[in-house]
């Protein structure tokens, strides 16, 4: 099983629809979890950080965590072509407080047409 | 503040040769890392440095080798280049008990 999971698409939406991204994780003790969007040839971009269990809303992006199924999903609202993008979800690893590693999942691609 | 920055930005080597890919950052962070990326994949951590004179090794270190003699400094070197580790390599870095890494552009590196 891989430590952090996502569906690599890619996941077609239509321009103005909700588009949503999964993600699940193996280690219970994750404690903090981010959503990158990566756009082709370029870096990643963090959009959103969660760390309670819940939504955390920010514009047209919702990220929603839930550590006892442990599974982190990001929504995106009102889907523009601009959101074609890779997303990659990010998990830091147990135990590593005091050296800020993550593990990415492979990402999703999204595309969002016109 | 330019973030972090990475040179250069491509690259083509030979089987055999080696080369050092830079890496600086300006906002003080303690922690640097890197990463490659292979088409369609993930990030693979290869190396990271918790500050200056520390560092230690990732998921896939096999063939590279850094250095931290600095806070803003993290040069990754590449000995033996071989096809294997064509990819594009990322640093990053962040601060000490924060999680969230900013990215440099990138390096594309191809060897043949």
């Amino acid at each position: 099983q891989k430590e952090v999971e996502q569906n690599s698409g890619p996941l077609s939406v239509p321009e103005g629809a909700i588009a949503s991204l999964n993600c699940t994780y193996s280690d219970r003790v994750s404690q903090s979890f981010f959503w990158y969007r990566q756009y082709s040839g370029k870096s990643p971009e963090l959009i959103m950080s969660i760390y309670s269990n819940g939504d955390k809303e920010d514009g047209r992006f919702t990220a929603q965590l839930n550590k006892a199924s442990q599974y982190v999903s990001l929504l995106i609202r009102d889907s523009q072509p601009s959101d074609s993008a890779t997303y990659l979800c990010a998990v830091n690893r147990a135990g590593s407080s005091n050296t800020g590693k993550l593990i990415f999942g492979q990402g999703t691609t999204l595309q969002v047409k016109p | 503040n330019a973030g972090v920055t990475q040179t250069p930005k491509f690259r083509i080597l030979k089987i055999g040769q080696s080369m050092t890919l830079q890496c600086t950052q300006d906002m003080n962070h303690n922690y640097m890392y890197w990463y490659r990326q292979d088409p369609g994949m993930g990030l693979k951590l290869i190396y990271y440095s918790v500050g200056a004179g520390i560092t230690d090794k990732g998921e896939v270190p096999n063939g590279y080798n850094v250095s931290r003699s600095t806070t803003e400094d993290f040069p990754l070197r590449l000995e033996l280049a071989a096809p294997s580790q064509t990819s594009v390599y990322f640093c990053a870095s962040s601060r000490q008990g924060e999680n969230i890494q900013y990215f440099g552009a990138g390096t594309r590196l191809s060897v043949l």
